[in-house]
């Protein structure tokens, strides 16, 4: 079974600081990675894709993949108030028959 | 462009019902998927429809069936509803079949979904 763990938080970082948010998977067949924001009763919303051992920058936003650990991060320089959400991890294995494996979440809080 | 909509945005139905949810994908997408997400949990692959057939399905009971249609717009229906059924019901779009490499999903706003 897929497992992705992340820590549910809430994780608090003060307005202008780094927040730092680490997910790992058990599937070594995971091909492709995503990090949605969601927001408290809404949906979730594409911020990251990443899909080679490195890291992958936009804007504000780092995302670092490190295959043979099986450990994907997302960066988020200068957090703002608005950046608190909750961040979910999704690895992607491929072959169309198992959809997305999503982890529960971490909870940021962006303190002003 | 179209993003993707869902309907309705809220529902309240009793135990032993039936209910249809639906869902209309973003303009160009051919591939649509359906998630829940029970509260403090991510969100969970029901299954997912290409060119209107199921072609992938999570851990869920024969209760929880689909449709795509021509359109790509999609429904889920879910029978004999249980209390545990309560949960936000995402539906999801994308271009390529497997909604994966490369190609991301793009939620729906959601379907709120209570059973009493």
């Amino acid at each position: 079974q897929k497992e992705v763990e992340q820590n549910s938080g809430p994780l608090s970082v003060p307005e202008g600081a780094i927040a730092s948010l680490n997910c790992t998977y058990s599937d070594r067949g995971s091909q492709s990675f995503f990090w949605y924001r969601q927001y408290s009763g809404k949906s979730p919303e594409l911020i990251m894709s990443i899909y080679s051992n490195g890291d992958k920058e936009d804007g504000r936003f780092t995302a670092q993949l490190n295959k043979a650990s099986q450990y994907v991060s997302l960066l988020i320089r200068d957090s703002q108030p608005s950046d608190s959400a909750t961040y979910l991890c999704a690895p992607y294995s491929g072959g169309g028959a198992d959809g997305l494996t999503f982890g529960k979440g971490t909870h940021l809080i962006i303190q002003p | 462009e179209t993003g993707v909509t869902q309907s309705p945005t809220h529902l309240i139905k009793t135990r032993g019902q039936q209910v249809t949810l639906r869902c209309s994908s973003q303009s160009g997408h051919n591939t649509v998927s359906w998630y829940q997400q029970a509260l403090g949990q991510g969100p969970q692959f029901i299954f997912q429809y290409y060119r209107e057939e199921e072609n992938g399905r999570g851990n869920f009971p024969p209760r929880f069936s689909g449709l795509q249609f021509p359109n790509y717009s999609s429904e889920l229906n879910v029978n004999a509803l249980e209390l545990d059924d309560s949960a936000l019901y995402l539906c999801a779009s994308s271009s390529a079949r497997t909604g994966g490499y490369g190609s991301p999903l793009h939620f729906g706003n959601g379907t709120r979904l209570t059973v009493t």
